[in-house]
């Protein structure tokens, strides 16, 4: 059955330092998305990518983190300088259409 | 934006006892689906159900829409059930995000 792959499964970074989490979505999925979850909380929409281009994005998403998929198979989520509070784990979803989003195993990060 | 309130916020269950998770969500919505975060954070897709009813070996879930809310039964629960369980929604508002809830975490003793 087809999944959606990340990698590192855990990244361990200094503060201040770029990041890049990679994802494989599943191969004939259109919409693509990042989603995180600090420890002990809730899982937050971060970002949607569609035809290309962001689609929507959240007040978390800001100026320091972007997203690309820079070729046909991988998507991207790149934080330019990290900080403390983006540690949590990162998840990959994509999706066909406005249907079932399918979820990736996560990258724990962890900035110290 | 949406709220979605799930409840009880903590079950702790017996091994073979059945129990019932509730999502409740403030406005109308065109996707839900319910997952199970395993101990190593994974999140597992149980059911997408906008509607209607599913079923799923011991596991079954019931939305109705109109009502806004939605109910996951699991049945003769065992310890790999343990976890956390979230609900979450698409608004109906065109955009594709999921909103999820805050998760009801489950313990299963033997």
């Amino acid at each position: 059955e087809p999944e959606v792959t990340q990698t590192p499964s855990h990244q361990v970074t200094q503060m201040g330092q770029e990041v890049i989490l990679r994802c494989v979505p599943i191969s004939n999925h259109l919409y693509f998305y990042w989603y995180r979850q600090i420890l002990g909380q809730k899982v937050e929409f971060l970002v949607s990518f569609y035809n290309n281009e962001i689609s929507e994005k959240s007040e978390i998403f800001d100026d320091q983190f972007s997203v690309e998929r820079p070729d046909g198979s991988n998507f991207t989520l790149k934080i330019r300088s990290t900080k403390l509070e983006d540690s949590a784990m990162y998840f990959c979803a994509s999706a066909s259409g406005a249907y079932e989003q399918y979820f990736g195993p996560g990258t724990r990060l962890t900035v110290t | 934006g949406i709220q979605v309130e799930q409840s009880p916020p903590d079950l702790i269950l017996q091994e073979g006892a059945n129990s019932t998770l509730r999502c409740n969500f403030s406005d109308s919505v065109n996707n839900l689906q319910w997952f199970h975060q395993n101990p190593w954070g994974q999140l597992i897709n149980l059911f997408y159900i906008p509607s209607g009813t599913k079923q799923n070996g011991r596991l079954s879930a019931t939305t109705v829409a109109t009502e806004r809310y939605s109910l996951l039964y699991i049945s003769s629960s065992q310890t790999t059930d343990s976890g956390v369980y979230f609900c979450a929604v698409v608004q109906n508002t065109g955009f594709q995000k999921l909103v999820f809830g805050t998760g009801t975490r489950l313990l299963v003793s033997p």
